[in-house]
C-alpha cells in the first residue's frame, strides 16, 4: 500500500509569492492534516480536512489555506510568502477524523521543504 | 490552552535503557500518542495510551498517568538506529486534534 505522497519535495520561493503544496493520502484514508515543522517550534498544527470539509484549524494567519478534493487529495496554499514561512510542511492522513486512537493514527508524508528568500 | 514539556536532548549508550518523559496540560484529555522521527524523514507512529498504565510493544513501552498529566516512552536494548527525535502528542476531546511537543532528540552512542 502506497504511503502518503507529498509534492514537491523541495521548493524555493521569494517573499510575496504564493505557493501550493499537494498531498495524496493513503488509499482509503479520508482525513488529511497539515503541519508546519520548524526547529524552534516543532510540529505546529495548521488544519485538518475530512470529506472535503475543514474540521479543525490551528492558529495560523489567513494567508494559509487548504482544501480537500472528493478523492481525499489535499492542497495547501500560502499566499504573500514571508521569510518566516520557511519550514518543512508535513501532511498526514488517517482513517478517521481526529486520529482516533491506535487503530487510526496519523501517517505522515516526507514533507515539502519550503525556503523563502 | 495546551502545554507540553519534553527534554530537548538525551544521550544514551547502545544496549542501555532510556526513558523519555513528557508532561502535558490539556483540557479534555483524550489519549496520547508517541511518534518517532529520524532526521530528514517523516514521523512514524510508535504508541498510543488512553488509560493509565503501561503499553508494551517489543523494545518500546509507553506509560500514562492521566491524573498527573504525565507520560513516558521507555526504550530498551538501545540500538544505533534508535537515534531520532521522539514526539509526544496529547489529544483533546474539544478540538480532537493532535498537538505535538517540540520533541526529544535522542542520540545513541556505541
Amino acid at each position: 500500500k502506497a504511503g502518503v505522497t507529498q509534492t514537491p519535495r523541495y521548493l524555493i520561493k521569494t517573499r510575496g509569492q504564493q505557493v501550493t503544496l499537494s498531498c495524496s493520502p493513503i488509499s482509503g484514508h479520508r482525513s488529511v492534516s497539515w503541519y508546519q515543522q520548524t526547529p524552534g517550534q516543532g510540529l505546529q498544527f495548521l488544519f485538518e480536512y475530512f470529506s472535503e470539509t475543514q474540521r479543525n484549524k490551528g492558529n495560523f494567519p489567513g494567508r494559509f489555506s487548504g482544501r480537500q478534493f472528493s478523492n481525499s487529495r489535499s492542497e495547501m496554499n500560502v499566499s504573500t510568502l514571508e521569510l518566516g514561512d520557511s519550514a518543512l510542511y508535513l501532511c498526514a492522513s488517517s482513517l478517521a477524523w481526529g486520529s482516533q486512537g491506535k487503530d487510526s493514527p496519523l501517517h505522515f508524508g516526507n514533507g515539502t521543504r519550503l525556503t523563502v528568500t | 490552552g495546551q502545554n507540553i514539556d519534553q527534554p530537548t536532548e538525551m544521550t544514551a549508550t547502545e544496549g542501555a535503557i532510556v526513558q523519555i518523559n513528557c508532561t502535558y496540560q490539556t483540557s479534555g484529555f483524550n489519549g496520547l500518542f508517541w511518534y518517532q522521527q529520524h532526521a530528514g524523514e517523516a514521523p512514524t507512529f510508535l504508541s498510543y495510551n488512553v488509560l493509565d498504565g503501561l503499553e508494551e510493544k517489543g523494545r518500546f513501552s509507553s506509560f500514562l498517568s492521566r491524573s498527573k498529566g504525565y507520560s513516558y516512552l521507555l526504550l530498551k536494548e538501545l540500538q544505533m538506529k534508535d537515534s531520532a527525535s521522539y514526539l509526544c502528542a496529547p489529544k483533546t476531546w474539544d478540538t480532537d486534534k493532535l498537538i505535538f511537543g517540540t520533541g526529544t532528540r535522542l542520540q545513541v552512542f556505541p
